[in-house]
């Protein structure tokens, strides 16, 4: 069975400093790994995916992630927050052999001018 | 020109009634989803189907039909609306049923039952 957990509820920076949001993954075969960002009263946007290529994934918005299986961790960085990017946050998991989606319960950026 | 798009965007309704919720997506997608946010933002799978074909139908109450007459189409049909059913629903679709795939959602519906 996959499960995530988003190890911060609420990430809170200032303009232009980096951001980090943390995720642990629990997968029994070789999962895929996503970070969708959801703004307020809007839909879920893909913001990258990791799908067994290369562990270090860029993504749209300046945001990337690094794949590390030793640690079972998918954390998300950006090096510059900025106001635009105040929104809620989900690591997504899915396996090989499933292909639904596995929700973390989702980390709220707020970013201070 | 919307990819996946969702109607209404808001309902509001008493307890008791049925309401249904349509969803089209433009994408030439193979695959469907709905998923249910509740009120502390966690997102859950309900269902799925793949070339109008019903493939993931986890445990949610049988109030609760989906439709899909087409490929680009996928409607949620809600029977004697709930308290609980308060949520914001979101349909999503992807190209194929396979892990991995990146899965397109639309804006949502917020559902407000009284």
């Amino acid at each position: 069975a996959q499960s995530v957990t988003q190890l911060d509820s609420h990430v809170s920076v200032s303009e232009g400093t980096p951001v980090l949001l943390r995720c642990n993954y629990s997968s029994s075969y070789s999962p895929s790994l996503f970070w969708y960002v959801q703004h307020p009263n809007k839909g879920l946007q893909l913001l990258l995916k990791y799908t067994s290529a290369a562990t270090l994934v860029k993504g749209i918005n300046g945001f990337e992630a690094e794949f590390k299986k030793s640690e079972t961790s998918f954390h998300l960085t950006k090096p510059s927050a900025h106001m635009s990017d105040a929104a809620e946050y989900f690591c997504v998991v899915s396996e090989t052999n499933d292909y639904k989606l596995s929700f973390g319960a989702g980390t709220t950026v707020t970013v201070r001018a | 020109d919307t990819a996946v798009s969702q109607t209404p965007k808001y309902l509001v309704t008493q307890m008791g009634n049925d309401k249904s919720i349509k969803c089209e997506q433009n994408l030439g997608h193979d695959t469907m989803y709905w998923y249910k946010q509740d009120s502390k933002k966690f997102l859950k799978i309900m269902f799925s189907y793949n070339n109008k074909e019903l493939i993931i139908n986890e445990t949610v109450p049988n109030r609760f039909s989906p439709k899909s007459p087409d490929k680009a189409h996928l409607n949620l049909h809600i029977n004697s609306l709930e308290l609980g059913d308060s949520a914001v629903y979101f349909c999503a679709s992807s190209p194929l049923a396979g892990a991995g795939e990146t899965q397109y959602f639309g804006p949502g519906t917020r559902l407000l039952v009284l």
